[in-house]
């Protein structure tokens, strides 16, 4: 079974300064994919990134990187230049395959102020 | 704009009645799933779909059953509600052959009084 754990409830980042995120995960699988996803307050849950195991390269998009160390199973999100606007809780998740279900970790509530 | 949708947003509603929470989709997608989200926040799968006719429970036992008659509606119906069930409900999709990125609607919360 797979499982993800995000060890930070919550965090807190002045707001233009850089945060990470810890998430690590254990499985015995080989290709699977990652996923941070934004929960803001009252609204919609996006996608934030996403990290296809098979590709060494970290991931990024715009001020939202990741440092992705297979051998250690660990998914860890930086976001840069924080905003009031990242105020939200972040979810890692994992899948192993296009057929499985998406597994969550417990969640990091990231509270940016200015 | 391709997008997910649920209705209602906010439902507050007396123990014993029926309930049915509704999630539309205009992506094509085949997958669609049904969260729980308890106040600590965590995510608990209670169903999902593979397709037309295809219904599945999911980690977390619910009292809810769905049903999948088109490919863009999921249905989740609870026939008696419990204050138990005041929870936020996510619906999701996702594509199947191409990637697993599940795209969130916006949520419902249900009180149960």
């Amino acid at each position: 079974a797979q499982t993800v754990t995000q060890s930070q409830p919550e965090m807190s980042v002045q707001e233009a300064e850089t945060v990470t995120l810890s998430c690590t995960y254990d499985t015995s699988e080989n290709n699977y994919y990652l996923f941070w996803y934004k929960q803001p307050p009252s609204r919609q849950m996006i996608l934030v990134i996403r990290q296809e195991a098979y590709k060494q390269q970290n991931a990024t998009e715009n001020r939202f990187s990741v440092n992705f160390q297979k051998a250690a199973k660990s998914f860890s999100l930086k976001i840069s230049d924080s905003q009031l606007g990242d105020t939200a809780m972040y979810f890692c998740a994992f899948v192993y395959n296009a057929g499985n279900m998406l597994t969550f970790g417990g969640g990091t509530r990231l509270m940016v102020k200015p | 704009e391709a997008d997910i949708y649920q209705t209602p947003r906010y439902l507050v509603i007396g123990t014993g009645k029926k309930i049915t929470l509704e999630c539309s989709q205009t992506m094509g997608h085949d997958k669609m799933y049904w969260y729980q989200q308890d106040p600590g926040m965590e995510l608990h799968l209670i169903h999902y779909s593979y397709g037309v006719n295809s219904t599945e429970k999911g980690d977390l036992s619910s009292e809810s059953t769905v049903s999948r008659i088109r490919t863009e509606h999921f249905p989740l119906t609870l026939e008696s509600a419990r204050p138990s069930h005041t929870s936020q409900y996510l619906c999701a999709s996702s594509d199947l052959v191409y990637t697993d990125t599940q795209y969130f609607g916006p949520g419902t919360r249900l009180t149960v009084l």
